[in-house]
């Protein structure tokens, strides 16, 4: 278990929906980092945040956003949803805002599917 | 653009073999390059590397980086039916817009009895 939590595991929906993805960092991490995981692209950086504030920005679709709240909680916004969007959403923390310097921890992931 | 390529894609080995995961990659500005393991869900971390030349090591499995290059590679030794994963490598860009983590496709680790 990483300590890296995210809500919900699965999610089913419908083109053109909006829906909130959901992660609570490790106890004592400041940087939550965003990916998508599909079987085509492998792994694919969205955006991080550290400590409430975006540190750095990935290949992130307009119709995607992210935000991180005070208590360090994330959620990922995916709007306008496409059939190309379902994948694999991770988060991942690490302490500081040096991602380079320190590995990344995930979450289990939050599977979504546009039906 | 970054580039991180592993080989093999896939490889199938029988319990007490060695086996040699590949990582190469291209990056602007390097900072580390880290090694992860995926089974069903997430990918759990095994090896962050920097410098060149110094191997780390958690029991069968190993790992070293060639600055020079330009490479990494993985080391399961005596492998167990519970090796069978994707390993992943990703390398740490720290310049300007390239500010990321960018992974490799994976190899994909099947180990039979």
């Amino acid at each position: 278990d990483s300590g890296v939590t995210q809500t919900p595991k699965h999610l089913i929906t419908a083109t053109g929906q909006r829906v909130t993805l959901r992660c609570s960092p490790r106890s004592g991490d400041l940087s939550v980092y965003w990916y998508q995981q599909s079987l085509d692209q492998g792994l694919q950086f969205l955006i991080q945040y550290y400590n409430g504030e975006e540190r750095a920005k990935g290949n992130i679709l307009e119709r995607f956003s992210a935000q991180q709240f005070p208590d360090l909680h994330s959620e990922l916004n995916l709007s306008s949803l496409e059939l190309g969007d379902s994948a694999l959403y991770f988060c991942a923390s690490s302490p500081g805002d040096d991602g380079g310097n320190q590995p990344q921890h995930f979450g289990d992931g939050t599977r979504l599917s546009i039906l | 653009e970054d580039k991180v390529v592993q080989s093999p894609l896939s490889l199938v080995v029988h319990e007490g073999d060695t086996v040699t995961l590949n990582c190469s990659y291209e990056v602007t500005n390097f900072r580390s390059l880290l090694w992860y393991k995926q089974e069903k869900k997430a990918p759990t971390f095994l090896f962050m590397l920097t410098s060149s030349g110094i191997e780390k090591k958690s029991g069968r499995l190993s790992s070293i980086l060639d600055k020079k290059e330009l490479f990494s590679i993985l080391n399961i030794t005596a492998t167990q039916t519970g090796d069978s994963a994707i390993y992943l490598c990703a390398v740490f860009d720290s310049g300007g817009s390239n500010y990321k983590l960018t992974f490799g496709k994976g190899t994909l680790l099947t180990v039979n009895p």
